[in-house]
């Protein structure tokens, strides 16, 4: 089945301790992105990647870090994370289109199912 | 720069249209227009490409006016299972190779 999956769904941590948010689709897309969810503000971007080893910060990149050395995963790294990014995070892919011989990305976004993450 | 929705919220009986508006500020290549359930991931509905494109999807159809930087969704004959919050994401540029930025969102209840 044709999906992207985020691990885990809920996380409960301390200030300061290190974690990871995995994101993995096997839909061989490139585009891949990051965005927090909370009320009132919508959904935000935090990191985006366009392909394998690129990388760019969204509208939130502080206190975030992401790598995508395969196409498939695009980890979300919280080196120290605080009360304020406690969220609703989404990971997200898209396939790169070809219009007119030119690349673009007008498809839809795969979202994954959501890790809700809260840091005392 | 996230594009802005409006209204914030609708409420509808069943039977009844609502109208969501999606502005922005810059230049777009595309709108896209999602919906999601409570706790669940946003739900893809349809994109729509500069040129004034308009596009259906049962009773929810969408327009584009690439001038105005706006975009609306219209749904008709609201059904109890349309309830949630509608985002909309824009692209900005030429090339449509960009990355997607969302409003704020509509939270719309249809009730019996």
């Amino acid at each position: 089945e044709a999906q992207v999956t985020q691990n885990p769904r809920y996380l409960i941590t301390v200030t300061g301790k290190k974690l990871t948010v995995t994101c993995s689709q096997n839909m061989n897309h490139e585009y891949m992105s990051w965005y927090r969810q909370d009320p009132g503000l919508g959904l935000r971007q935090i990191y985006y990647s366009m392909n394998v080893e690129v990388t760019d910060k969204g509208d939130v990149p502080e206190g975030y870090k992401v790598s995508r050395k395969e196409k498939r995963n695009f980890p979300l790294i919280l080196e120290s994370p605080s009360p304020n990014q406690t969220s609703l995070y989404f990971c997200a892919s898209r396939p790169t289109l070809v219009r007119d011989g030119m690349s673009s990305y007008n498809s839809p976004l795969h979202f994954g199912n959501g890790t809700r993450l809260t840091v005392t | 720069q996230q594009p802005v929705q409006s209204p914030q919220a609708v409420i509808l009986r069943e039977g009844e249209d609502a109208v969501i508006n999606c502005s922005s500020s810059k230049a777009l290549y595309s709108v896209h227009w999602y919906r999601q359930k409570h706790g669940e991931a946003p739900v893809f509905l349809m994109i729509l490409l500069k040129g004034g494109e308009q596009k259906g999807h049962e009773k929810i159809s969408a327009s584009f006016n690439e001038k105005k930087q706006q975009s609306s969704l219209y749904l008709t004959a609201s059904q109890l299972s349309y309830s949630g919050t509608y985002f909309c994401g824009t692209e900005i540029g030429d090339s449509g190779y960009s990355t997607l930025t969302f409003g704020k969102g509509t939270m719309l209840l249809v009730s019996p």
